[in-house]
This record gives C-alpha cells, structure tokens and sequence, in this order.
C-alpha cells in the first residue's frame, strides 16, 4: 500500500493567493483528518470526515479555509485568501475505522509571504 | 482538551530507561501513542482503549490507568532509533470517532 499521499510536499506563495493542498487517503479507509502543526501550537486537528461526509470542522480556523471530500479516494483544503500566520505543515491522516491507528501522510509544509 | 505531556524533553544515552506520561482532566474513551522524526509524519505506537490496560511492543509498552486519565509510555533500554518526539492524541468520552486532540510532545533524544 502506499500509504497516504499528500501533495504538493512544499508551497510557497504570498499573502492574498488561493492554497489548495490534496490528499489521498488509504484505500478502504473511513476516516480522514487534516491537521495542522507549528511550533507555537502543535499538532491542531482542523476538521475530519467519516465516509466522505464532514462530522467536526470546529477547528477550522476561520471562514478563509475550507475543506472537501467529493470521493473516498481524495480531499483538499483550501486557503482563501491565504496570510502569512496560515504557514505550518499541513497533515492528512486517514484510519479503517474508530478505534485503529492514524496513518499520515508525509505533509504539506506551507510558507506564506 | 489538550493533554498534558511530561517531561517536555529527555536526553538519554543508549540502554537507558524513559517514561513520558499524559494526563488529561477527565476521563477518556482512549489513548495513542505516536513517534515523529524530525521532517517526518507521525508515526503510530499503540493505541489503548482500557482502564487499566497495559500492552507492548519490543521495548516499548504503555499504560492506561484505571480511571482512564492518565497514560505512560515506556521506552526500556533505549536505542538511537528511539530518538524522536513523541506525542499522546487523546478522545474524550462519547467516542469512538478517533477525533485525537494531540498532547505538546515530549522531544527524546538518544545519545550514543
């Protein structure tokens, strides 16, 4: 299997510009998390979904990010507009079910100008 | 909830012993366990689900307290391999739905 994929693996863009970052989960997998870590925070969960369908998105930050799930196999999060304390690595996870392990993926590490 | 990770940081030399808890304020549904490298993603450890529980791998094993608040990793005779940071995710009652509020971390770092 190979794993969760995430990409881009690095995004660099400035202050104001649209941010999508992508995800493939695991394939049979129910779950899928983004979240975000940064020094000053950790590890944030920011929203997750249960067979393609959103159930918690209180740790979205703001109104400025959204996220989808149109399919089992792939979600993005958008950033729009994105500002420079938006900057992080942004993880995707996805598990079988509740109560088994999170896989992530290798991250998206976002700088904003 | 966040929990709270203790120590925030260990250095060990190799063949020494660690323990790194987490405590939260309420009792839990359950407790990961997760190792991340630097520049790396989260690795997953074990997970567990019982008061009082207690399971391993290797030289690496964990407990869950009775009352389901407290957990403890336990590395035993530490390798290189093991440096890294590790974090605690826990979810509160009413799970399972592996929404994991993920601890500070405890950075370990193995000396040879």
């Amino acid at each position: 299997d190979a794993g969760v994929i995430q990409s881009p693996r690095h995004e660099v863009t400035e202050m104001g510009q649209e941010v999508t970052l992508r995800c493939k989960p695991i394939s049979g997998h129910d779950y899928l998390f983004w979240y975000r870590q940064t020094m000053m925070r950790g590890l944030e969960l920011l929203i997750y979904f249960n067979n393609n369908v959103p159930i918690d998105d209180s740790g979205m930050p703001e109104d400025r990010f959204s996220a989808k799930m149109p399919n089992a196999s792939f979600s993005t999060l958008k950033i729009q507009p994105s500002e420079p304390r938006d900057s992080a690595v942004y993880f995707c996870a996805s598990s079988l079910l509740a109560d088994s392990p999170l896989h992530f993926g290798n991250g998206t590490r976002l700088t904003v100008t | 909830q966040q929990p709270v990770q203790s120590p925030q940081a260990v250095i060990l030399r190799e063949g020494e012993d660690a323990v790194i808890n987490c405590s939260s304020s309420k009792a839990l549904y359950s407790v990961h366990w997760y190792r991340q490298k630097h520049g790396e993603a989260p690795v997953f450890l074990m997970i567990l689900l019982k008061g009082g529980e207690q399971k391993g791998h290797d030289k690496i094993s964990a407990s869950f307290n009775e009352k389901k608040q407290q957990s403890s990793l336990y590395l035993t005779a530490s390798q290189l391999s093991y440096s890294g940071t590790y974090f605690c995710g826990t979810e509160k009652r009413g799970g399972a739905t592996n929404k994991l509020i993920f601890g500070t971390g405890t950075l370990l770092a193995v000396q040879p």
